[in-house]
């Protein structure tokens, strides 16, 4: 079963840098992923696509603060020079045959 | 402006239904996959329905049979149809487009809230 993990929350400084996690249940490690970003009260804003290869193709406007890499089942969502918009839930993404998936959600606190 | 509007959203019954709409514009509906995507109040993402550009449907156990989602091209639409609406139907609904890069969700309207209660 195509499942996705996420850490239910994190935290990190403003002006730091953050690395939040997302896996790839068994048999799934080759998935790519898309990573969301909900701030509160407002509709979720795509921030990228991250394939197994730790390449990844942002969405329109997304800064270069935001990068993505990969190792093995696990694919990771960066954001360096934490801002105070950056607080927010972030869910990753993925897709199989005849079903689309959503981790449970990575709240983010911005110290 | 690129961009997804919902609307539709309102208060019914158990048992009751209610038809969602999301119009487009900036791109053609019809030529991307399109989905519905739910949200409960304090609680995460979840998956509701799909509608592919060549028409084919796909639906989660939660919503199959009870749910339809359609399109309707001349008016750059999409709709989802919920009949037999539950309690646990309560939600903010979404419609996303998957884009260019397969089935990533590259683009999201603002959300309808749908209250189910008696």
């Amino acid at each position: 079963q195509l499942v996705l993990t996420q850490s239910p929350s994190a935290s990190a400084s403003l002006g730091a840098s953050v690395k939040l996690t997302c896996t790839l249940s068994s048999g799934h490690s080759t998935y790519a992923i898309a990573w969301h970003r909900q701030q509160p009260e407002k509709a979720p804003r795509y921030l990228m696509k991250l394939n197994s290869d730790g390449s990844h193709s942002k969405g329109d406007g997304i800064p270069d603060r935001f990068s993505g890499s990969s190792s093995g089942a696990e694919r990771y969502l960066i954001i360096s020079s934490l801002q105070s918009e950056d607080e927010a839930d972030y869910y990753c993404q993925t897709w199989g045959t005849g079903s689309w998936v959503f981790g449970g959600g990575t709240k983010l606190t911005v110290l | 402006e690129v961009q997804l509007v919902e609307s539709g959203g309102g208060l019914a019954q158990p048992g009751g239904s209610l038809r969602l709409s999301c119009a487009a514009s900036g791109f053609t509906l019809s030529t991307y996959d399109m989905h519905w995507v739910r949200q409960a109040t304090g609680k995460g993402l979840e998956w509701v329905s799909a509608l592919g550009s060549a028409g084919d449907t796909e639906y989660p156990d939660s919503v199959k049979g009870r749910f339809t989602i359609s399109r309707e091209n001349a008016k750059n639409s999409l709709y989802l149809q919920m009949n037999n609406l539950r309690a646990g139907d309560t939600a903010i609904y979404y419609c996303a487009r998957a884009g260019d890069s397969g089935g990533a969700f590259d683009m999201w309207g603002q959300g309808t809230m749908v209250t189910v209660s008696s």
